[in-house]
């Protein structure tokens, strides 16, 4: 248990429906951030928020929807996902400052789209 | 794009250390050197991180070399459970929008 939880740990979506993935830290931290893994490529950053504001977005799609309504829980909201989406979606959190950035992850949540 | 470079794999017999080099030419003089590693389809696990000092916790040590523009991680005593991938990073930004940009990483296989 690093003390950042997601869930569901598996979902299984059709390219119509609309899910959304849950994560909550426990650590106190102030920054959260979602990463996406496809098989066999390294972590891709998607989205930062920081006091609760985005303050990154690499260009992911608007299927793609982050919600953080506070500092302890962020959500990532998916609807009309295409196959290629599947992937391990991973949420970390941290507490930056202007020197060491030092992230905990969660377990992930395992998406197939169907 | 990730700053640093790391060897694709590397063996390592059980028992013995494992030493995982990262080149980081490009990095800035406040720059961190992160390292994590990921067992396979879990999230990945902070290792270490260091400035400009050599650091050691109970997992491992963080060699950095003078110039910055390398370093090296070093598992003392590798067993079957260290086999995984082992990132080193070097954050992209300061304050609160920096942000840790993985690489492929060295996938370190530990043998019996």
């Amino acid at each position: 248990e690093t003390g950042v939880t997601q869930t569901p740990r598996h979902l299984v979506m059709g390219m119509t429906n609309k899910k959304s993935l849950k994560c909550e830290q426990h650590l106190g931290h102030n920054a959260m951030y979602w990463y996406k893994q496809s098989a066999k490529k390294p972590l891709e950053l998607m989205f930062v928020y920081s006091l609760e504001e985005r303050v990154e977005n690499n260009s992911v799609p608007s299927r793609f929807s982050p919600e953080c309504p506070n500092s302890s829980h962020l959500f990532l909201h998916l609807h009309t996902l295409q196959p290629e989406d599947s992937a391990l979606y991973l949420c970390a959190s941290s507490q930056p400052t202007s020197g060491a950035n030092v992230l905990t992850f969660g377990a992930g949540s395992r998406l197939t789209v169907l | 794009d990730a700053k640093t470079t790391q060897p694709p794999s590397m063996d390592c017999a059980e028992g013995r250390a494992a030493n995982l080099p990262c080149n980081h030419s490009t990095i800035s003089g406040n720059e961190y050197v992160y390292w994590y590693r990921q067992i396979h389809s879990q999230g990945p696990q902070y290792i270490i991180h260091g400035l400009k000092n050599n650091e050691t916790n109970e997992m491992a040590s963080l060699i950095i070399t003078e110039d910055r523009k390398s370093s090296t991680l070093i598992l003392p005593h590798a067993t079957l459970r260290d086999t995984a991938v082992y990132y080193c990073i070097v954050r992209v930004g300061s304050g609160n929008t920096g942000k840790l940009i993985f690489g492929q990483g060295t996938t370190l296989q530990v043998k019996p």
